[in-house]
């Protein structure tokens, strides 16, 4: 199993532009989790869906939008970059809530300038 | 509100020795799971222990045993035997989803 993966590794972005996070879990999780990193800090909660088609905002949620069409894909859209938003996007995913173990994707490097 | 803090932004131990790293938390939740997750250098975040709060015992996996104190909401993090290949970056988490600031791990050899 690949388990979660995403994509790019790396992005840099202008101020204003947009762009899409992709993450994919073949795990059939139920929980999927984006979360930021920035330097020398723990994770950040952006968004969170408990399932196809639901929805709802973790701790950071500002200047992001998320969509679960599919159980297995969860992207993260940032609609206009800010150089706030530079930073490491990590993916998970959980198979019921959250006091399950979480299983990472490998990261996002993002740069906005 | 649900805090974990880690009060050892940087820590060092010998190859073979033991270390241990603290993390101390508030919640109101009355049950609830502890997680340790490390991070080497390529940045994946990697699962290395989990405690159920409902458990009394210590959860033990290999290497690495939590001494888990509820009453004193702490949650630490002992690495025996340490290894080259531990050196990272430790991060304690409760539910939900809330991480310290982490500690720094440096192993000599």
């Amino acid at each position: 199993n690949a388990g979660v993966t995403q994509t790019p590794k790396f992005r840099i972005l202008k101020i204003g532009q947009s762009m899409t996070l992709q993450c994919t879990q073949d795990m059939n999780h139920n929980y999927m989790y984006w979360y930021r990193q920035d330097p020398g800090m723990g994770l950040k909660l952006i968004y969170y869906s408990v399932g196809a088609g639901i929805t709802d905002k973790g701790e950071v949620p500002n200047g992001y939008n998320v969509s679960r069409s599919t159980t297995e894909d969860f992207p993260l859209r940032l609609e206009l970059a800010a150089p706030s938003q530079t930073s490491v996007y990590f993916c998970a995913s959980s198979l019921r809530d959250p006091l399950n173990t979480q299983y990472f994707g490998p990261g996002t490097r993002l740069t906005v300038l | 509100a649900q805090t974990v803090t880690q009060s050892q932004p940087e820590m060092s131990v010998q190859e073979a020795e033991t270390v241990t790293l603290s993390c101390t938390y508030d919640t109101s939740e009355s049950d609830y799971y502890l997680f340790w997750y490390k991070q080497p250098p390529s940045r994946q975040m990697i699962l290395v222990i989990r405690q159920e709060a409902y458990k009394q015992q210590n959860a033990t996996e290999n290497r690495f045993s939590v001494n888990f104190q509820k009453a004193a909401k702490s949650f630490s993090l002992k690495i025996s035997d340490s290894q080259l290949g531990d050196a990272a970056m430790y991060f304690c988490a409760s539910i939900i989803l809330r991480f310290g600031a982490g500690t720094r791990l440096t192993v000599k050899p």
